[in-house]
């Protein structure tokens, strides 16, 4: 069973830059594991953000980035706004099934 | 416009079947893959199954397989998931999405299964 590892928590400034990752239990996440980012609000249904490892939406803002980072996928976001105060979850292909992790919250304080 | 929109959801007494429609408009239902997602109550996602094109692959989460069956109507523009044996702990928001270059685009609003005597 593919355990997917994400900070539980974040907390960032208004402008500034944070990074979330996204792990897996399995080994050094590659783009074969065709990392997804979506971030959450509450009473909303997700919203997809990143899809295979660095492509963006139509609608993704350009302050959303996918990249692979020592070995985890991960999802940057620079000049963070404060409407990005969310929930963020990373979504891999592992072993044939699609593993979420855990969600990232992320406070913009 | 792209639009997914989910039906069916309840209240179901443990051991009884559900099933989800969901109904797609905005895109080439008949050349897409589909998704099954759920959530249950202040929880995370999980990935619950997906469907080809055609219907005749299908790809289920290890936990649920030989419960719950996916399946879609091309002529009806229409994904299912049919819900069977239901367990407490399968309460949970259940969303639909279309797979597109392994991605999971565009979702639907949801809707709230409760399994609960």
């Amino acid at each position: 069973q593919t355990v997917v590892t994400q900070e539980p928590s974040l907390t960032v400034s208004p402008g500034g830059t944070v990074t979330l990752t996204c792990a897996s239990s399995t080994g050094a996440v590659t783009s074969d594991y065709y990392p997804n980012w979506f971030q959450q609000k509450p009473g909303q249904a997700p919203r997809a953000l990143i899809y295979r490892t660095t492509n963006k939406h139509s609608w993704t803002p350009a302050r959303f980035s996918g990249s692979l980072l020592g070995g985890k996928a991960a999802l940057t976001l620079s000049g963070v706004q404060p409407e990005d105060e969310a929930e963020y979850y990373c979504l891999l292909f592992c072993r044939s099934t699609w593993v979420f992790g855990g969600g990232t919250k992320l406070t913009v304080l | 416009e792209v639009q997914l929109v989910e039906s069916g959801g309840g209240l179901v007494q443990p051991g009884g079947s559900l099933r989800l429609s969901c109904a797609a408009s905005g895109f080439t239902f008949s050349n897409s893959w589909l998704t099954w997602f759920r959530q249950a109550p202040g929880k995370g996602l999980e990935w619950v199954a997906n469907i080809n094109e055609d219907g005749n692959r299908r790809y289920y989460v290890d936990s649920l397989k030989g419960r719950f069956t996916i399946s879609k109507d091309n002529a009806e523009n229409s994904l299912y998931l049919q819900m069977n044996s239901l367990r407490a702990e399968d309460t949970a928001v259940y969303y639909c999405a279309r797979h597109s270059n392994w991605g999971f685009d565009y979702w639907g609003q949801g809707t709230l299964v409760t399994v609960s005597s």
